[in-house]
């Protein structure tokens, strides 16, 4: 167990609408990370936020966007979706802005039908 | 720009038999690079790391070395169980906040 959890852990959802997936970092970890993961394109970063605000951007689409609360927990919010949203969300965390180790959450599975 | 290449798999091994997954990697600069190990139904673990050249990972048996002449970072165990059936993600950060990860490969031990 990393100490990051993940909520929900699967999420059926139809074309055109909006979700939100939430992550709550590790006891003491300032940093979150949010990465993507499907079968055609693996693991992408999307987004990492430390302590409140974003600090870098990776592939994340317009319609996607993320926020930190001041407790540290995370939602990504997807809206908009399209079948090729269905994938594998990852939240993962790290104490620093810029850490050389991650832990991840278990994933949120999203399927868009 | 970065970027990391893995061997295909799947790779299926008998128990005890020696593991290789070939990882190489692309990018400016010294990188720190990674292997992680995600177990069915389950998030991405750190399985080991290093940070500079000629630097050897190791953890639970599995070891890797930082090549920087040939930009890669293979990994290695002697003698695998079946307990190590997973899939391996290598991966290489530059700043500390953005990683980029292999594609992974999925390795099955049977009896």
């Amino acid at each position: 167990d990393s100490g990051v959890t993940q909520t929900p852990k699967h999420l059926i959802t139809a074309t055109g609408q909006r979700v939100t997936l939430r992550c709550s970092p590790r006891s003491g970890d300032l940093s979150v990370y949010w990465y993507q993961q499907s079968l055609d394109q693996g693991l992408q970063f999307l987004i990492q936020y430390y302590n409140g605000e974003e600090r870098a951007k990776g592939n994340i689409l317009e319609r996607f966007s993320a926020q930190q609360f001041p407790d540290l927990h995370s939602e990504l919010n997807l809206s908009s979706l399209e079948l090729g949203d269905s994938a594998l969300y990852f939240c993962a965390s790290s104490l620093l802005a810029e850490a050389d180790t991650q832990y991840f959450g278990p994933g949120t599975r999203l399927t868009v039908l | 720009g970065n970027s990391v290449t893995q061997m295909e798999g799947p790779v299926t091994l008998s128990e005890e038999a020696f593991l290789t997954i070939n990882c190489t990697y692309t990018a400016t600069g010294y990188p720190s690079l990674f292997w992680y190990v995600q177990y069915p139904g389950e998030g991405l673990q750190l399985l080991l790391k290093a940070t500079k050249a000629d630097d050897k990972g190791s953890n639970k048996g599995f070891e890797a070395t930082y090549r920087k002449e040939t930009t890669s970072f293979h990994l290695e165990k002697g003698s695998v169980q079946v307990s190590d059936s997973a899939v391996y993600f290598c991966a290489l950060s530059k700043t500390g906040n953005q990683f980029y990860f292999g594609t992974g490969t999925s390795l099955t031990v049977i009896p």
